[in-house]
């Protein structure tokens, strides 16, 4: 079984300061771990993935998360808020090679404060 | 490369109506899903394809069935919309089997209301 959970449903943050989204998750095997990014009206646009490589995962517009094996967490970040950064932001867990089922968070809706 | 196509964008159904949804991916994949995405629960699957010839059900099967036609396609119906299903629907694809933490490729979304 496996499930996650996204611990804010809303974020506020001021244009420039950092951002912090937070996800949790739980899996009977090591998983692999994703952020997606859904503008307005768009489809799910992958921010970046966790494979079992390095703990420390870079993505695409300057965002990266932490996979924390003993805190069961995945939270996504980034240095700098950007107003195109506002978004609705989802973190998905996928079992191992053989179940694949994917697990999806309610989502965080960012919003940037000019 | 056009990625997951799905059709159409937007429907408009009378209750008791059917229709399809149709899904494509041109990378080769696997695997295929479908899932509805409604306000505050995010997207919730209703029914998988982990290769072709197989379907499963997924966490909200009720009211729709699934056809996976051939490796490339995935359709989605129901038989008799209900207002409940009034969504926005997305297909997505995955390589699958073979490569474990493959990324997965979602279509732009296809709005269904149902009066």
């Amino acid at each position: 079984a496996q499930s996650v959970t996204q611990l804010d449903s809303h974020v506020s943050v001021s244009e420039g300061t950092p951002v912090l989204l937070r996800c949790n998750y739980s899996s009977s095997y090591s998983p692999s771990l994703f952020w997606y990014v859904q503008h307005p009206n768009k489809g799910l646009q992958l921010l970046l993935k966790y494979t079992s490589a390095a703990t420390l995962v870079k993505g695409i517009n300057g965002f990266e998360a932490e996979f924390k094996k003993s805190e069961t967490s995945f939270h996504l970040t980034k240095p700098s808020a950007h107003m195109s950064d506002a978004a609705e932001y989802f973190c998905v867990v996928s079992g191992r090679v053989g179940n694949e089922k994917l697990t999806f968070g309610t989502g965080t809706r960012l919003t940037i404060i000019p | 490369n056009a990625g997951v196509t799905q059709t159409p964008k937007f429907q408009v159904l009378k209750t008791g109506q059917s229709m399809t949804l149709q899904c494509a991916q041109d990378m080769n994949h696997n695997s295929m899903y479908w899932y509805r995405q409604d306000p505050g629960m995010g997207l919730r699957l209703i029914y998988y394809s982990a290769s072709e010839g197989t379907t499963d059900k997924g966490e909200v099967p009720n009211g729709y069935n699934v056809s996976r036609l051939n490796k490339r396609e995935f359709s989605l119906r129901l038989e008799s919309a209900a207002p409940s299903q009034t969504s926005v629907y997305f297909c997505a694809s995955r390589l699958g089997q073979g490569g474990f933490g493959n990324t997965i490729y979602f279509g732009e979304g296809s709005w269904l209301t149902v009066v």
